[in-house]
């Protein structure tokens, strides 16, 4: 079963404009990660944020956590053509260190 | 993918064939992990190795198993090729460090496996 739930499953955008991607789990986390993937490859991990963090930049992301919602988001500013891609949350839950996926949200941004 | 190799990359089998999934990586982690991605899902669990010389099952682990050769390599065999194993197949190794609140997982390039 998938802890974690995207939304939306898919976005298209134009270049230029910020995209917001946001994703819901059902159990408490240790930490939540958000990786891209880019089609027929594998997945390129993006940024890790820790259950007792709200908030985290690199570079043009920004990830947000609400423990008690269950919730996170991530927002890529000035979006690229280059950031067309699949994004999955996963949440590790500390059992086995083991992660557990989302559905992944395909992003689309058009030139 | 940098630091994780898996082999082959592309594989297509008949139904009841055999293969081995090979996984070797160079980044010293203690832990690995294989899963699934079928389209339009996100990646499914099949087995892991939390430490070299123990493994488990994850959620998908029916008609495969797995070996940890050493701390490098942890392969995924399937003994009887189905169709429903038609998907992309990723070896993941993880750290497993004591703060396992800062663990990132990176992923191989993957095998993508044909079954008919």
């Amino acid at each position: 079963s998938q802890q974690g739930e995207e939304d939306p499953q898919a976005l298209s955008i134009q270049e230029g404009e910020n995209a917001t991607m946001n994703c819901s789990y059902k159990t408490s986390i240790n930490n939540l990660q958000w990786y891209r993937q880019n089609s027929g490859r594998g997945l390129v991990h993006l940024i890790l944020i820790r259950s007792n963090e709200r908030e985290k930049h690199s570079g043009r992301l920004r990830v947000t956590l609400d423990t008690s919602k269950k919730s996170s988001s991530l927002l890529i500013t000035a979006s690229r053509a280059a950031d067309t891609a699949s994004y999955f949350c996963a949440t590790d839950a500390g059992e086995g260190n083991k992660l557990v996926f989302g559905a992944g949200t395909i992003l689309r941004v058009k030139s | 993918n940098a630091g994780v190799t898996q082999t082959p990359k592309f594989q297509v089998l008949k139904t009841g064939q055999s293969m081995t999934l090979q996984c070797a990586q160079d980044m010293n982690h203690n832990s690995m992990y294989w899963y699934r991605q079928d389209p339009g899902m996100g990646l499914r669990l099949i087995y892991y190795s939390a430490s070299e010389g123990t493994t488990d099952k994850g959620e998908v682990p029916n008609g495969y198993n797995v070996s940890r050769l050493n701390k490098r390599e942890f392969s995924l065999r399937l003994e009887s090729a189905a169709p429903s194993q038609t998907s992309v197949y990723f070896c993941a190794p993880k750290e497993a460090s004591e703060d396992t609140s800062t663990d990132t997982q990176y992923f191989g390039p993957g095998t993508r496996l044909t079954v008919l």
